[in-house]
């Protein structure tokens, strides 16, 4: 059991560059969620999925998108980097009538 | 939405001493308040949850009291130790299908030995 599993842990990528972003939990968790963490600010909500085929917009989604072909996988794509996606991001799932999530360990990105 | 504003944004304290943090939140519907302890560098880490049918919850050293009525929840940290040094996050989950969690700003807690 090896919880929510995120890769990469680092990525650097150019402005205009676009990349993929890994989740993947074997908890058979229904609710997955993508979240941002900016320096002195709490994480915030970019996309979220209750279940396989459904997802859905959070706070901060523009320009990111996201898909849940599988229960297992929520892969969060970026369309076209820039600078302001520069962030630390964490995936995390949650079950049916569990409350605490858990979180990946997430991916540090920087877009220069 | 959801919006939870979290007090204050650094706290230090000399070890042994106790440690309050205070959050509010918006949404009367929400109905679950997790803290997270995030170390530098590490993903966030639950240490305590209360839900909105109950008022207090202790574990060891860390107590969360919740109230309804004034849409607020603390935590409060007794004899801290140089190992609570971290930051805080609280959050709080709405009574919808979606159970996503919005978080407060973050409280960097230093412990002075």
């Amino acid at each position: 059991n090896a919880g929510v599993t995120q890769t990469p842990k680092f990525q650097v990528l150019k402005t205009g560059q676009s990349m993929t972003l890994q989740c993947a939990q074997d908890m058979n968790h229904e609710y997955m969620s993508w979240y941002r963490q900016d320096p002195g600010m709490g994480l915030r909500l970019i996309h979220y999925s209750v279940g396989a085929g459904i997802t859905d917009q959070g706070e901060v989604p523009n320009g990111y998108n996201v898909s849940r072909s599988t229960t297992e996988d929520f892969p969060l794509r970026l369309l076209s980097a820039a600078p302001s996606q520069t962030s630390v991001y964490f995936c995390a799932s949650i079950g049916t009538g569990i409350y605490g999530y858990t979180f990946g360990s997430g991916t540090r990105l920087t877009v220069v | 939405g959801e919006n939870v504003e979290q007090h204050p944004s650094t706290l230090s304290v000399q070890e042994g001493d106790s440690a309050v943090i205070k959050c509010t939140y918006s949404d009367s519907a929400s109905n679950y308040f997790p803290w997270y302890k995030q170390e530098l560098g590490k993903r966030p880490q639950l240490i305590i949850d209360i839900r909105s049918n109950v008022g207090e919850k202790k574990d060891q050293r860390i107590a969360v009291t919740l109230n309804k009525t004034a849409k607020h929840f603390s935590l409060h940290i007794t004899e801290t130790q140089p190992e609570d040094s971290a930051v805080y996050f609280c959050a709080a989950v709405g009574n919808t299908g979606r159970r996503a969690l919005t978080f407060g700003s973050g409280t960097r807690l230093q412990v002075q030995p």
